[in-house]
């Protein structure tokens, strides 16, 4: 059975303050490696694909790195503010094409 | 922008009842998909569609059919609802077959089963 941990499963940030979280997949039949953002009331909406060793990517002040050889992705988000309050979501997709979701990391910004 | 409409956010239905969720995107993409999510746990994968007429089987299949008559349109059936069914619902399509391309989602159905 694939599994897809997410780490921690909750996280209060101080506004201003720089974070990150991590997403755990397996090593093995790698594909490709979502990240998901879903504020509360919206929709899930997609951040990152990232699909090669050592790819890392950037969006404003988040960004993301994949090491596929050891299974796992960070997210980091730098100078957080109350819009990035939200659940994170990575989801892993192996050869069969399927996607794998974790449970999500919840981030909460303290004003 | 781009789209993906649920017929409802929130739905209250009786035990045995017929339980119809619709799914709507404006993008003209092939993959149409359903999930439920429950606290704690990572989006399961109920029903997915390549193509029109077209169904595949997720992880959690059983209780629910679906339908996709046309490319734009997922419908997900619960054919006698029960109240372990009671879940947060979402839609997502995306582009083609690659793995390299994002779901959008659409905003959720909150369903609750009495």
């Amino acid at each position: 059975i694939l599994n897809v941990e997410q780490s921690p499963q909750s996280l209060h940030v101080q506004e201003g303050d720089s974070t990150n979280f991590t997403c755990s997949f397996p090593s093995s039949n790698f594909y490709a490696l979502h990240w998901y953002r879903w504020e509360t009331a919206k929709s899930p909406e997609a951040l990152f694909v990232m699909t090669l060793n050592g790819d890392e990517k950037k969006k404003g002040r988040i960004s993301a790195t994949l090491n596929t050889k050891e299974g796992y992705s960070y997210l980091y988000i730098k100078g957080s503010q109350p819009e990035d309050s939200a659940t994170y979501l990575c989801a892993f997709m192996d050869s069969n094409y399927q996607l794998i979701w974790g449970a999500g990391t919840k981030l909460i910004i303290k004003p | 922008d781009v789209k993906v409409t649920q017929s409802s956010r929130y739905l209250v239905k009786r035990t045995g009842e017929k339980v119809f969720l619709e799914c709507v995107q404006d993008m003209d993409h092939e993959n149409m998909f359903w999930y439920r999510q429950d606290p704690g746990l990572g989006l399961r994968l109920i029903y997915f569609s390549y193509d029109v007429k077209m169904k595949e089987k997720g992880d959690i299949p059983e209780g629910y059919s679906v339908s996709r008559e046309k490319k734009e349109r997922f419908s997900l059936i619960l054919e006698s609802a029960s109240t372990n069914q009671t879940s947060m619902y979402l839609c997502a399509s995306s582009l083609g077959t690659s793995g390299y391309n994002e779901q959008f989602f659409g905003p959720g159905t909150r369903l609750t089963v009495l």
